[in-house]
């Protein structure tokens, strides 16, 4: 079974300081992981995604993501927040042994930036 | 980038009534759709498993009779909710997967809100 957890319902953080957003998994195998953001009423739109190669995983508007098998995370960041990067993130698994499996999502953190 | 598209976007009907949402893969062909639903504040459930010319793969505890799958081309999968009511008031969100050489990766449709009355 594959499982993803974010700690944190929400992350409040003032616009221009740096960000995270957590995430950690549980697969039997190595994982695909994947980081999603989704804003009101809309559907999810994809930020980066870890399949191998290099830890750090530089994704859309800046964001990245750390890959630490050792602590089975992946973090989101982001250097310097906007107000704009306000909405809702989630962090998916997949097995990568089993092509099949279907994407495994966290239950999502709401990242509020204030000005 | 592959793009998958969902329509209509909003849609309201009275309470026992049947509503019919397509997903579209517009510029690549999925052999597996996904259908997920979506309450306020909640992470994403996976309702079914949508595959080309053959039955839907639903989750525990989705009534297949209630949410029809048709997956009748590479192209389009449709979700009927049948005899809707209040409790199905949800964000329906679908996902395509992609071509073999995206790692099987899913893309995901803007979401249809379905509010029943």
């Amino acid at each position: 079974a594959q499982s993803v957890a974010q700690p944190e319902d929400q992350v409040n953080v003032a616009e221009g300081n740096p960000l995270t957003v957590k995430c950690t998994y549980s697969v039997s195998g190595n994982p695909y992981l994947f980081w999603y953001v989704q804003y009101p009423n809309r559907g999810l739109q994809f930020l980066l995604k870890y399949i191998t190669g290099d830890n750090l995983v530089k994704g859309s508007y800046g964001f990245e993501a750390e890959f630490n098998k050792s602590q089975t995370s992946f973090h989101l960041k982001k250097p310097s927040a906007l107000v704009s990067d306000s909405a809702l993130y989630f962090c998916a698994v997949r097995d990568m042994r089993n092509a099949g499996n279907m994407l495994t999502f966290g239950g999502g953190t709401r990242l509020m930036v204030k000005p | 980038g592959a793009v998958v598209s969902q329509h209509p976007s909003r849609v309201i009907c009275k309470s026992g009534t049947s509503v019919k949402i397509e997903c579209r893969s517009l510029d690549f062909q999925a052999t597996t759709m996904f259908w997920y639903r979506q309450f306020p504040k909640q992470s994403l459930m996976l309702m079914a498993t949508s595959n080309e010319g053959s039955k839907a793969t639903y989750e525990q505890g989705v009534e297949k009779d209630k949410f029809l799958i048709n997956h009748a081309s590479l192209t389009l999968s449709t979700l009927t909710v049948t005899s809707a009511h209040p409790e199905d008031s949800s964000f329906y969100i679908c996902s395509a997967r992609g071509p073999s050489s995206s790692y099987n990766e899913q893309f995901f449709g803007p979401g249809t809100r379905l509010t029943v009355l």
